[in-house]
């Protein structure tokens, strides 16, 4: 089932330009994932935080976790084509005990050169 | 080696056949998922086994049937499907009990005709 809403639903920007998007999500959680997916191929991991975290970076990826709003953000810097993607965020519950990801709904970006 | 390899990549069947998915992993990781995404949807869990035991049936119907032969691969058996089952089927792993980050592999674009 799903876990929470993300929005925007679609995303369209141009090369260079920062794309931003955001996870809401209902349940206490232990950390909270991001992933990109290609074409409807594969899911990519693309960077976790913890509930006890409340910001984290990996190359042009910056996300923010506020679990008192039960929100998270995910910012893509400087965006390349190759950006063009969808992008979920997941959840781990504190109650899960066997890494069952719950899955927002999913922000589709398109990046035009 | 990181990779979650999923055979076939396409599958075309009809409503009385009988098929099955492979999934394969070497990175020792003693939990794996079966999730199922329809177009533009999240993926949704199916099944998860967790040291080669399954420990979630996400009320999937009977005509799905998951096997984990060993550590390392994962199986699903498709019978008397539905043509509302054609989706893409991921296979996903995780080191178990840790609470991080799942690999997915490509996945199987399924069709029933």
């Amino acid at each position: 089932s799903q876990q929470g809403e993300e929005d925007p639903q679609a995303l369209s920007i141009q090369e260079g330009e920062n794309a931003t998007m955001n996870c809401s999500y209902k349940t206490s959680i232990n950390n909270l994932q991001w992933y990109r997916q290609n074409s409807g191929r594969g899911l990519v991991h693309l960077i976790l935080i913890r509930s006890n975290e409340r910001e984290k970076h990996s190359g042009r990826l910056r996300v923010t976790l506020d679990t008192s709003k039960k929100s998270s953000s995910l910012l893509i810097t400087a965006s390349r084509a190759a950006d063009t993607a969808s992008y979920f965020c997941a959840t781990l519950a504190t109650t899960d005990s066997w890494g069952k990801l719950q899955f927002g709904a999913g922000t589709q970006v398109v990046v035009t050169p | 080696d990181t990779e979650v390899t999923q055979t076939p990549k396409h599958l075309v069947m009809g409503m009385t056949n009988k098929k099955s998915l492979k999934c394969e992993q070497h990175m020792g990781h003693r939990a794996m998922y079966w999730y199922k995404q329809k177009a533009k949807k999240p993926p949704e869990l199916m099944f998860v086994y967790s040291y080669e035991k399954l420990s979630i049936n996400e009320s999937v119907p009977s005509r799905f049937s998951p096997e984990c032969p060993n550590s390392s691969l994962l199986n699903l058996h498709l019978h008397a499907l539905q043509p509302e089952d054609s989706a893409l089927y991921l296979c996903a792993s995780s080191p178990a009990g840790l609470r991080t980050e799942a690999f997915f592999g490509q996945g199987t674009r399924l069709t029933v005709v």
